[in-house]
């Protein structure tokens, strides 16, 4: 079964550098079919999506925070990871790595991981 | 972006009665090559991550409970829970993944009369 869990400081001062990454275990990161994705929920509100990775390294961007954000893959550690740069108190939410078969929704889901914004 | 509308924001419904939850999208998200709506359900309980419950609009997920039901074509999309339970009570959004940026419509609370 596979279980995916985020780590990552969970206070970010503004204007810095937001960087989580996700374990995946039960599972390779290579798997034929499916892609990587971050996906995030401010507290009380709808979820975001932020972007995915394909096994092949090719991505997607949400454009609202594209100029923001990289997402990566380690495929030794099977993990891939995000960085969303020039963080505000805006981007304070539950952030969640999650995966996706392609053409049939977000299959798998971490556990999520609180990231506030503050000085 | 395609924007996804759900109906109504929030739903009261006895134990045992039928739960029924609409979603517009802005554009169709049905692929053509293949016929599918690019139309996924999720149930995100309190403190929980989100749990996938249907996909191309209509097909049930492993594991899913029959009571769970989607339908609906191009645009216009329904969740029908035929007979409310007590773990019923969530928040549940739909999402298109026909088109980036993969959105989530902004999710209908469901509690019980």
């Amino acid at each position: 079964q596979v279980q995916l869990q985020e780590s990552g400081p969970g206070l970010v001062k503004p204007s810095q550098t937001l960087s989580l990454t996700c374990t995946v275990s039960g599972d390779s990161i290579n798997s034929d079919g499916y892609y990587w994705t971050w996906i995030r929920q401010p507290a009380g509100k709808a979820l975001e999506w932020i972007a995915r990775i394909y096994p092949i390294g090719s991505t997607n961007y949400n454009p609202s925070l594209q100029s923001r954000v990289t997402i990566s893959l380690d495929t030794p550690k099977n993990q891939f990871s995000l960085r969303l740069s020039s963080v505000t108190a805006a981007d304070t939410a539950v952030y969640y790595c999650a995966k996706a078969k392609v053409g049939m929704g977000v299959h798998y889901w971490g556990q999520g991981t609180l990231v506030t914004v503050s000085s | 972006d395609i924007v996804m509308t759900q109906s109504p924001d929030s739903l009261a419904v006895s134990l045992g009665e039928r739960a029924t939850i609409n979603c517009k999208s802005s554009q169709s998200v049905l692929y053509n090559s293949n016929n599918k709506n690019y139309l996924a359900w999720y149930q995100q309980k309190p403190g929980q991550s989100p749990k996938l419950l249907i996909y191309w609009a209509s097909t049930r997920e492993s594991g899913v409970p029959d009571r769970f039901s989607g339908s609906g074509s191009g645009t216009d999309f329904t969740l029908t829970i035929s007979s409310l339970q007590p773990e019923d009570v969530a928040v549940y959004y739909c999402q298109q993944y026909y088109s980036i940026p993969i959105t989530f419509g902004q999710g209908t609370r469901l509690e019980i009369k």
